[in-house]
């Protein structure tokens, strides 16, 4: 089952904070962030993994709340190179049987204004 | 640039006919992934391979194909093409098959089907 991610855009100042939020209905064993940019490939971001937080860039952090299954992604002092869509990928607590499926929300778009 | 190189980037052809889209991971990962991207569907997890086997399948037609050579690349087999086929089509690689590992994305194949 798709993750639910909210908002569904947000149209950000430059050095203005955002928070991306994604929920899962399922028991989830990591949670993986990426951004596109527009015709792009997705780029990786960073991974939470249940029972751990691990930051994958300075100003931009995540957390996991495995009792709520929801993890949100903390854009601070953002930038122009911000604006895209960001996509939260999840994978289920299955047991080690899920490999690397990675399970994508609908995606929230990001847009900063100088 | 993630090291994931995927060819042809566009590709147009008719309904009913069959194509192959290639996928060369970054050096030294073992495993593909390969996604489809629409517009009403989103970024789809399609199937995944680890070092020449299928690891986990997602809601993959019939119609679709793929595998994995000794040599670490991939190819998606897509045969009689309907309009709805239409969409970016991407490969990620990560160098192991577990869901605790990023997933670097090509470019994708653009296809477009008339």
């Amino acid at each position: 089952q798709q993750p639910v991610q909210s908002p569904q855009a947000v149209i950000l100042r430059e050095g203005e904070d955002a928070v991306i939020n994604c929920s899962s209905s399922k028991a989830l064993y990591s949670v993986h962030w990426y951004r596109q940019k527009h015709g792009e490939a997705p780029v990786f971001l960073m991974i939470l993994l249940k029972g751990g937080e691990q930051k994958g860039h300075e100003k931009i952090s995540a957390s996991f709340n495995e009792k709520k299954q929801q993890s949100s992604l903390y854009l601070t002092a953002s930038q122009l190179s911000y604006s895209g869509t960001y996509f939260c990928g999840t994978v289920p607590n299955a047991g080690g049987t899920s490999y690397g499926k990675l399970t994508f929300g609908q995606g929230t778009i990001l847009t900063v204004h100088p | 640039d993630s090291g994931v190189t995927q060819t042809p980037k566009h590709l147009i052809t008719a309904t009913g006919q069959r194509v192959t889209l290639r996928c060369s991971p970054r050096s030294g990962d073992l495993s593909v992934y390969w996604y489809q991207q629409s517009l009403d569907q989103g970024l789809q997890f399609l199937i995944q391979y680890y070092n020449g086997e299928e690891r986990a399948k997602g809601n993959i037609l019939e119609r679709f194909s793929a595998q994995q050579f000794p040599d670490l690349h991939s190819e998606l087999n897509l045969s009689s093409l309907e309009l709805g086929d239409s969409a970016l089509y991407f490969c990620a690689s990560s160098d192991r098959d577990r869901p605790n590992q990023p997933q670097h994305f090509g470019d994708g194949t653009r296809l477009s089907i008339l």
